[in-house]
């Protein structure tokens, strides 16, 4: 159980271009997820805590009107990079929580802004 | 000083020895703890919950110390495939969850 599906992995999009990302919780319903964004050999750094039905909360730093969050149902959350540039290029991943089963990742989405 | 912080190592160990990684936190309201072990270009996976009284899965050991505010994994025994970045995660209150930046470790045959 406790299984998080993210898409997609990998994607190329052209500078000023939108990208969507989706993060489905597959067997169970998160009411909360978290979004990450990691830059190579850095740690995860969180961008965004995702709440079904209200806005997301979002870290210091972190542009809300770039990347917006929308959490419409129990099992999606998505996550979309407004106007990419190249520095958005990184490794995104969302995460979500189940009771006995920690925090659950998806398998991540690899962006390269060109 | 940051919120969660580890030795980002590497580590590089022979097979059959045995290691530890020591990870501190600042918040005191930090509520649970966990062991997460990455690999190269890919997602976290969680290795182990960290309790209170300490645990252990096979050859994995972790300990929590909230006096001095660190835990800690022993790994004993390694084996090539315990090769991985191994990440130290807090959550504050269940509210919020901050990952350490990891600790590499190379296991040599």
């Amino acid at each position: 159980g406790a299984v998080v599906s993210q898409h997609p992995s990998r994607v190329i999009c052209k500078s000023g271009t939108s990208v969507k990302i989706e993060c489905r919780s597959l067997d169970f319903q998160a009411t909360t997820m978290f979004w990450y964004r990691q830059f190579p050999k850095q740690s995860l750094m969180l961008m965004a805590t995702s709440n079904e039905g209200s806005k997301a909360t979002y870290e210091q730093g972190v542009e809300k009107d770039k990347f917006l969050i929308n959490h419409a149902s129990l099992t999606l959350s998505t996550l979309t990079v407004t106007s990419a540039h190249p520095e958005d290029s990184s490794f995104y991943i969302c995460s979500a929580s189940r009771f006995n089963y920690g925090y659950t990742f998806g398998s991540g989405t690899r962006l390269t802004v060109v | 000083r940051k919120e969660v912080e580890q030795d980002p190592g590497p580590f590089n160990v022979p097979e059959g020895a045995t290691v530890a990684f020591n990870c501190t936190y600042s918040n005191s309201a930090s509520q649970s703890f966990f062991w997460y072990r990455q690999d190269c270009r890919k997602e976290p996976k969680l290795l182990m919950s960290v309790y209170s009284s300490g645990n252990e899965d096979g050859r994995f050991t972790a300990q929590l110390n909230r006096a001095s505010q660190y835990i800690s994994l022993l790994i004993r025994d390694s084996k090539l495939s315990d090769s991985a970045t191994y990440l130290c995660v807090v959550n504050i209150l269940g509210f919020k969850t901050i990952f350490g930046a990891g600790t590499r470790l190379f296991v040599k045959a």
